[in-house]
């Protein structure tokens, strides 16, 4: 079974310019997240699609992070306009329906590698 | 607010030693308690997972230790070895599958 894919691994851009991130869910998984996990942190929930519609976005930046999950598989995560405090790397997962099996009859949450984005 | 606190921050223990990490939380409504493994470059993985019906769950050389009174959990990593060293983050969970992790802790197995 294919992974969580994403990309690109590493960006460097400039603050004040834009970036966009793609992922590509484990086939089947209806639930995509997007994560941001700062150096030393623990990954932090920034939005959570069902299909291809929002379940929670509460701690998305708004007013420079967008995201969105056409047709309900891909799903790409923009910043505009970057800030130094965006470093990070920003972790796309997914996992099946809420309730369906699983280990432990969990929603097991599967993540990508991964992107690191730097920000000069 | 943090949900999770997490403790140590990093860790050294030498081969064959038992490692262990703990957690706090604060909310009596989270469900599910996983703990993840994540190695440099790679994305978070399920190590092993606990709901708070039972106080103990053992997989392989992984034990999570669960203190419904207390609000705590604690992971063990009996007879650690080298291929253990990773960071690894303790998380709660409730409706909706929303994660809410822990800082994490940097553990060092040495020869």
């Amino acid at each position: 079974e294919a992974g969580v894919a994403q990309s690109p691994r590493y960006k460097i851009i400039e603050k004040r310019q834009s970036v966009a991130f793609w992922c590509n869910p484990i086939s089947g998984h209806a639930t995509l997240y997007w994560y941001q996990q700062i150096l030393g942190q623990g990954p932090k929930l920034l939005i959570q699609f069902q299909n291809n519609g929002v379940v929670d976005d509460s701690q998305l930046p708004k007013d420079r992070f967008s995201a969105e999950r056409l047709k309900g598989v891909d799903s790409t995560l923009k910043i505009q306009p970057a800030k130094l405090e965006d470093s990070a790397v920003y972790l796309c997962a997914s996992s099946q329906r809420p309730g369906t099996s699983g280990r432990d009859l969990y929603n097991e949450q599967f993540f990508g590698p991964g992107t690191r984005l730097t920000v000069l | 607010q943090q949900q999770v606190k997490q403790s140590p921050q990093s860790l050294i223990v030498q081969k064959g030693g038992i490692s262990i990490i703990n957690c706090a939380y604060e909310n009596t409504a989270f469900d599910y308690f996983p703990w993840y493994q994540q190695f440099p470059g790679k994305g978070p993985a399920l190590l092993i997972a606990i709901r708070p019906d039972v106080s103990e769950k053992k997989e392989g050389r992984f034990t999570i230790s669960f203190n419904k009174s207390a609000k705590q959990f604690s992971l063990h990593i009996m007879d650690s070895q080298p291929g253990d060293s990773a960071t690894y983050f303790c998380a709660v969970t409730g409706t909706a599958s929303k994660l809410t992790f822990g800082t994490g802790t940097r553990l060092q197995v040495t020869l």
